[in-house]
């Protein structure tokens, strides 16, 4: 079974400065997607953005972008000048089959003015 | 442009009524269709998934039922709920067009008091 661990629970950072959110994966399969889910306090789940395991690429969203280590299993979200409506909790989500998604307990995030 | 709606937003039940929860996708055809839950604080959990009208899979053994009598509505539903059914539920859609997004719906709050 595929297991998703953040073991930040909480994360505070200034606004305008970078933070970074730790995820680690644990599966056996070589095809793979991986996701970074915010879901601020209106609990709306919005996609931040997602990765293809087999692209060696980092995907990139404008300030949002991603350090994937295949090797290490790791899969880490920056956020680049970090704004007020940054604030919410963060989702690293692991799916093989599509639409089913194996979830983090996420990281509560948030930017102090 | 493709939605999703959900309803109620909140539900307080007595522990033993039933339940139904509804979700419905307007704007797409043949979307995939999923239940997910959200304990307090913690990450989302697969209930239920469709492929296709009457197809149900589910992920966990529960209390819970889905149902999908139309191509874009599936239902969720309990003929006698629990104190562990608490919890915050999303109905999720997607497509081989939406290349392995999910997009969620805005949740129902369920209590059961």
């Amino acid at each position: 079974a595929q297991t998703v661990t953040q073991s930040q629970p909480e994360m505070s950072v200034q606004e305008a400065e970078t933070v970074t959110l730790s995820c680690t994966y644990d599966t056996s399969e070589s095809n793979y997607y991986l996701f970074w889910y915010k879901q601020p306090p209106s609990r709306q789940m919005i996609l931040v953005i997602r990765q293809e395991a087999y692209k060696q690429q980092n995907a990139t969203e404008n300030r949002f972008s991603v350090n994937f280590q295949k090797a290490a299993k790791s899969f880490s979200l920056k956020i680049s000048d970090s704004q007020l409506g940054d604030t919410a909790m963060y989702f690293c989500a692991f799916s093989t089959s599509y639409g089913k998604l194996t979830f983090g307990q996420g990281t509560i995030l948030t930017v102090h003015p | 442009s493709q939605t999703i709606h959900q309803w109620p937003a909140t539900l307080v039940q007595p522990v033993g009524s039933p339940l139904s929860l509804e979700c419905t996708v307007e704007g797409t055809s043949n979307p995939n269709l999923y239940w997910y839950r959200q304990a307090a604080g913690r990450g989302l959990q697969l209930l239920f998934y469709s492929v296709g009208i009457g197809q149900i899979s589910s992920e966990v053994p529960q209390n819970l039922s889905a149902s999908r009598p139309q191509d874009r509505q599936f239902i969720l539903s309990s003929k006698k709920l629990l104190l562990s059914d608490s919890g915050f539920y999303l109905c999720a859609w997607g497509t081989l067009r939406t290349n392995e997004k999910l997009f969620f719906g805005s949740g129902t709050q369920l209590s059961v008091l």
